[in-house]
C-alpha cells in the first residue's frame, strides 16, 4: 500500500539552529500538509499546500516557518530558528482530492535542547 | 474555530472488557474519522464516516456518525492487549484547497490483561 514518508525519524538541534523536515507524499495525491504533535497533547495543524502555494496556516505556523515542495516529489517543512518549544512530533500527510480520506507518514520527533 | 471535545481522557480496562469513547463538537463536520496512535507513530485510520446517522464496523471496532454532524462515538469489544494506545477521534471539513482535519485531545486506552 502506498504510504507517506518522512525523514529524519528523529533529530536532536541546538536552540537557534535551521532543522528541515522531509516528507515523500504519496505520488499522485495533490493536497499536502504539516501538523504537530507535542508529547502528551493532541495532532495540532500547522498548514496545508496545494498547487504550489500555501493555502491555510494556523497560528502556529508563524515567520519562522516554511514549506516547500522543491522537485515534485518532496514536501519540506523547515524551521529556520528553532526554539525550545518546536519540540515535538512533525507530521506529514496528503491527500488525493478533496472528500477523500488524508494519509499521516510516521512522524518526525524533533527535540530542541 | 472548530473544536472537538473527547471524552473519557483515559481508561484502564480489563482485557476482554468493551470500550466506548465519544467525541462532541458545535461545529458540523463532512466527515467523521477515528484514528489509533502507536508510540511514537503516526495516527492510523481505524474507521471513516460519512453520511449522518451512519454505523459502520471495522472487526471489533464499530462507531456512529451523529445524525446533527456534530458528534460521533467508537466502540471496542472485547479488548484485547494490543488495543492499547491513543485514539483520537477527527472532524473533517472539505475546503475549496483540500480537507481539513480537527483532532480531538484522544483517549488514551490501557489494558490489563
Amino acid at each position: 500500500e502506498p504510504e507517506v514518508t518522512q525523514t529524519p525519524s528523529h533529530q536532536v538541534t541546538q536552540m537557534g539552529q535551521e532543522v528541515i523536515l522531509r516528507c515523500v507524499p504519496i505520488s499522485n495525491h495533490l493536497y499536502f500538509y504539516w501538523y504537530r504533535q507535542i508529547l502528551g497533547q493532541k495532532v495540532e495543524f500547522l498548514v496545508s499546500f496545494y498547487n504550489n502555494e500555501i493555502s491555510e496556516k494556523s497560528e502556529i505556523f508563524d515567520d519562522q516557518f516554511s514549506v516547500e515542495r522543491p522537485d515534485g516529489s518532496n514536501f519540506t517543512l523547515k524551521i529556520r530558528s528553532t526554539k525550545l518549544e518546536d519540540s515535538a512530533m512533525y507530521f506529514c500527510a496528503s491527500l488525493w482530492m478533496s472528500g477523500n480520506t488524508i494519509y499521516f507518514g510516521e512522524g518526525s520527533w524533533l527535540t530542541v535542547v | 474555530g472548530q473544536q472537538l471535545n473527547q471524552s473519557p481522557q483515559s481508561m484502564f480496562i480489563q482485557e476482554g472488557e468493551d470500550v466506548s469513547m465519544n467525541c462532541t463538537s458545535s461545529s458540523i463536520f463532512n466527515t467523521w474519522l477515528w484514528y489509533k496512535q502507536d508510540p511514537g507513530e503516526g495516527p492510523v485510520l481505524l474507521i471513516a464516516l460519512y453520511k449522518a446517522g451512519e454505523l459502520t464496523s471495522n472487526g471489533r471496532l464499530t462507531a456512529q456518525f451523529g445524525i446533527t454532524r456534530k458528534d460521533s462515538f467508537l466502540n471496542i469489544s472485547a479488548s484485547i492487549p494490543s488495543d492499547v494506545g491513543i485514539y483520537f477521534c477527527a472532524g473533517q471539513l472539505e475546503m475549496e484547497y483540500g480537507n481539513k482535519l480537527v483532532f480531538g485531545a484522544g483517549t488514551i486506552l490501557r489494558v490489563k490483561s
